[in-house]
């Protein structure tokens, strides 16, 4: 069966440090997606990448960057020069074609 | 719509009562999927549609539950005889799809918040 574990409940920055929210996965399937989500104090969820099991290469897209390692069942997601506007709930999420699993989240507090 | 929405936005109940939840995706959308969110957790599958057939509703928790899309736009997902335990924020997303999968990009609506008294 599918699992997402972020282990990390909470984690409080100050502004302007770099933060790394871990997520890791099980998976018997050899094809499968992963995503990240973020849950603003609003409410909403907002998406911010997909990831496929064929492909490791790295992402880097603003402040954002995440690293995928399939030998450690890992794809985690790292925001460099936090923001206040960071603040949020991060959600990691695996999926392949018969399921989808997210994880509990990690709230993000950033301090000025 | 610009985006999906939901109503409505709060509900609440007293138990034993029925609920009928509404959602109403971004146009075009194939797509469809409804989530149970519990305080301080992850969105959890309940089911999901791709036009109006429902493709899997392994995670609807019983069959208190159902939902239907009988046009393939909006879908109405329904809670009958409620419990406490069903209070939750129920939430609502829709992708392009089209692949018959839910490795979709989805979009979430703002989420129905149910309190069941």
């Amino acid at each position: 069966a599918q699992k997402v574990t972020q282990a990390q409940t909470e984690i409080s920055v100050v502004e302007k440090e770099d933060v790394t929210l871990d997520c890791v996965y099980e998976t018997r399937d050899t094809t499968y997606y992963l995503f990240w989500y973020k849950q603003p104090p609003s409410g909403e969820l907002v998406f911010l990448i997909r990831r496929n099991s064929f492909d490791e290469q790295n992402e880097i897209s603003g402040r954002y960057s995440w690293n995928f390692q399939k030998s450690t069942s890992s794809f985690n997601f790292t925001i460099t020069a936090s923001q206040v506007v960071d603040s949020a709930v991060y959600f990691c999420a695996l999926t392949d074609f018969n399921d989808m699993r997210f994880g509990a989240g990690t709230r993000l507090t950033v301090k000025p | 719509g610009a985006g999906v929405s939901q109503s409505p936005r709060y509900k609440v109940t007293k138990r034993g009562q029925d609920v009928a939840l509404r959602c109403d995706p971004i146009s075009g959308h194939v797509s469809l999927y409804w989530y149970r969110q519990a305080l301080g957790q992850g969105p959890e599958f309940l089911t999901y549609f791709n036009y109006e057939a429902q493709q899997d509703k392994s995670g609807l928790p019983n069959d208190r539950f159902s939902a239907e899309r009988p046009e393939g736009s909006i879908s109405t997902l329904t809670i009958q005889r409620t419990e406490q335990r069903d209070s939750a924020m129920y939430r609502c997303a829709s992708s392009l799809g089209g692949s018959g999968s839910r490795v979709d990009e989805q979009f979430f609506g703002p989420g129905t918040r149910l309190t069941v008294l």
